[in-house]
């Protein structure tokens, strides 16, 4: 079986400041993890994907993510958040594609 | 090549009436999977389609759900006798068959 965890249901942080979004997953094969973003009343939009390869992977809008087999982790960062971060980020996992509940990012001014 | 369509994007209906959900996927994509979204809640799987065919309907409930995707035309969700607890949106994703879905903007349903 196959699931996804965020540890983070709310995550506030100053513009321009770093950020990290936790996501854990367990599974008992191997995976393809991504990393969504949903802006109000919109769909998701994929921000970055893990297949195979190297273990760091770049995304769209500066954000990067980095898979961590033996932790089980695809915690996804950026340097320095802008106001339009704004969003509520999504980890899933392939299979039959199981996403976390979600972690709401606000970026204040 | 556009995206994902789904029609309606807000849907009203009573207790009791029929709801139904259109998903036209992109442009080659024979794949189609339908997402329930709950306030403060995560997407949850519902059903995986290709045309004609149901490959996977594991997160549909048991009773007034359904699903299709015909040869022609978009993916159908339909759900009956609507109650207060189906409101939610409801997003379907297409793809190749691959793994990366390609999402519609939704269909948020009330129900009064």
């Amino acid at each position: 079986a196959q699931s996804v965890t965020q540890l983070d249901s709310q995550v506030p942080v100053f513009e321009e400041a770093p950020v990290e979004l936790r996501c854990n997953y367990s599974s008992s094969v191997s995976v393809y993890l991504f990393w969504y973003v949903q802006y109000p009343n919109q769909g998701l939009q994929l921000l970055l994907k893990y297949l195979s390869g190297s273990t760091l992977v770049k995304g769209i809008n500066g954000f990067e993510a980095e898979f961590n087999k033996s932790q089980t982790s695809f915690h996804l960062r950026k340097p320095s958040v802008h106001i339009s971060d704004t969003a509520e980020y999504f980890c899933a996992v392939t299979g039959q594609f199981y996403f976390g509940t979600g972690t709401s990012l606000t970026v204040i001014p | 090549n556009a995206g994902v369509m789904q029609n309606p994007r807000h849907l009203v209906r009573r207790r009791g009436q029929e709801a139904r959900l259109r998903c036209s996927p992109m442009k080659g994509h024979s794949h189609v999977y339908w997402y329930r979204q709950l306030p403060e809640e995560g997407l949850k799987f519902m059903v995986y389609l290709q045309k004609e065919n149901i490959i996977d309907e594991s997160g549909m409930p048991k009773e007034r759900f359904s699903a299709e995707f015909p040869k022609e035309g978009p993916s159908i969700l339909r759900i009956q006798q609507v109650v207060r607890g189906d409101s939610a949106a409801y997003f379907c994703a297409s793809t190749t068959g691959a793994y990366e879905q390609y999402f519609g903007p939704g269909t948020r349903l009330t129900v009064t």
